[in-house]
């Protein structure tokens, strides 16, 4: 069976720090993958989302950046963290096509 | 652009109560509605994925209606619980896309 990994759970950073989250997936091959954001109150932003190894399509210009290293593997950054860079991080995947799409646990991440 | 609607943000029913949560889609040409569930401080779970040639699906309690012409779905919850609190969100794919559009959510409380 396919899992979602995502790690941290939480993280507290200062502004201007560097951030680094992780996400992989288990059982499965080529899925697509995304990273959503989630600000309190807010609806679900798509942030970036990946076809294939290399493939990023950003959604929403901003401070942050996302990498594909390998095929089920995300990784969003950030090189100088901002306080509205604050929020819950989700990532997400899913197989091309008609297919559901299923959710990591998320990270909640604090900008101090 | 898509655009997703979810009223009312907020709804507090009695428990055992039958109830109705609506989402409303501008663009038609959909290529398939999901509903998800969210607890607190959680990630998504998937509850009901539904196909553009599709007009309801159903698990358990719960029954997702599609109606593309209307760009409307609902999701009928029988026999309401206070475990059915949480945030309920839908979300549209359209033809030729991998991304999917979320709405703002529904948060739901089952007054014991």
């Amino acid at each position: 069976s396919q899992t979602i990994h995502q790690w941290p759970a939480t993280l507290v950073q200062p502004v201007g720090s560097p951030l680094s989250l992780e996400c992989t997936v288990e059982g499965t091959s080529n899925p697509n993958l995304y990273w959503y954001r989630q600000a309190a109150g807010r609806g679900l932003q798509l942030l970036f989302y990946s076809v294939g190894i290399g493939q990023i399509s950003s959604e929403v210009p901003q401070n942050l950046s996302a990498s594909r290293p390998q095929d089920r593997q995300f990784i969003l950054s950030s090189k100088k963290l901002l306080l509205s860079d604050s929020g819950f991080y989700l990532c997400a995947w899913t197989l091309a096509g008609a297919n559901v799409l299923t959710f990591g646990a998320g990270s909640r991440l604090t900008v101090l | 652009k898509q655009e997703v609607t979810q009223i009312p943000a907020a709804l507090s029913v009695p428990e055992g109560e039958n109830l109705v949560l609506n989402c409303s889609f501008t663009d038609s040409a959909i290529y398939n509605l999901q509903w998800f569930r969210q607890d607190p401080g959680k990630g998504l779970t998937s509850l009901l994925l539904i196909q553009s040639s599709q007009r309801e699906q159903t698990s358990g309690r719960l029954n997702a209606s599609l109606d593309k012409s209307s760009g409307r779905s609902t999701l009928y919850i029988a026999a309401s619980q206070p475990g059915d609190s949480a945030t309920y969100l839908c979300a549209v794919r359209i033809f030729g896309n991998e991304k999917l559009t979320f709405g703002t959510g529904t948060r739901l409380t089952i007054i014991p």
